[in-house]
């Protein structure tokens, strides 16, 4: 069971370039999440879907956008990539309800030169 | 504004008995989690406390006091594998989660 899936797992951008990061969950879950991760930093909420064809603003959104076009997948963009943005993102999955736990992937190293 | 406190990182000794603070200041509370989160891995869910008490778990026990703003996640029994980071994280009024930093807890053999 594979659970959360993302890919890549590492990537090295030039500032200016675009990329998408892709999330897969198999677990059928209602919401899903992108967060980043810095060190010294609690986890920072980008943005969320809580159901196919949805997508609300996080924490930190500037600079990213999302899709949720099938219900397994939450794409995450990155429209100009900016030294500020190197992270590392992880993408995250739940039942309906925001007091369910949160099942993580294994995270996307990202550096942005 | 929403304020969690852990300490940075914490040592102990396997075998050993450690507890792990959580002080919180937020707009609201509909909830507290710990996980747990190694090295380069992904977090992991371990607990989920909403009422004031202690709930217990294996070897893992959380506790919450509302009135306080205080939780404590309490490890028994120190494995070297329990070294990790320790995540608080509360799910506020708009039914946000807002995370502490971590506490990164290091076991000694």
């Amino acid at each position: 069971n594979a659970g959360v899936t993302q890919t890549p797992k590492f990537r090295v951008l030039k500032t200016g370039q675009s990329m998408t990061l892709l999330c897969a969950q198999d677990m059928n879950h209602e919401y899903m999440y992108w967060y980043r991760q810095d060190p010294g930093m609690g986890l920072r909420l980008i943005h969320y879907s809580v159901g196919e064809g949805t997508t609300a603003k996080g924490e930190v959104p500037d600079g990213y956008n999302v899709s949720r076009l099938k219900k397994q997948n939450f794409l995450l963009g990155l429209e100009s990539a900016a030294p500020s943005q190197t992270s590392v993102y992880f993408c995250a999955s739940s039942q309906q309800g925001a007091h369910q736990p949160q099942h993580f992937g294994d995270g996307t190293r990202l550096s942005i030169l | 504004g929403q304020n969690i406190d852990q300490p940075t990182e914490m040592t102990a000794t396997e075998g050993a008995i450690v507890q792990i603070n959580c002080t919180y200041q937020t707009s609201g509370f509909n909830g507290l989690f710990w996980y747990q989160q190694h090295a380069g891995e992904a977090p992991t869910f371990l607990s989920y406390n909403v009422l004031d008490g202690l709930e217990e778990k294996g070897r893992f026990s959380s506790f919450l006091s509302r009135s306080k703003g205080y939780s404590y996640l309490l490890l028994k029994e120190l494995q070297m594998k329990d070294s990790a980071s320790y995540l608080c994280a509360i799910l506020d009024s708009n039914y946000q989660l807002i995370w502490g930093a971590g506490t990164k807890l290091i076991i000694k053999p």
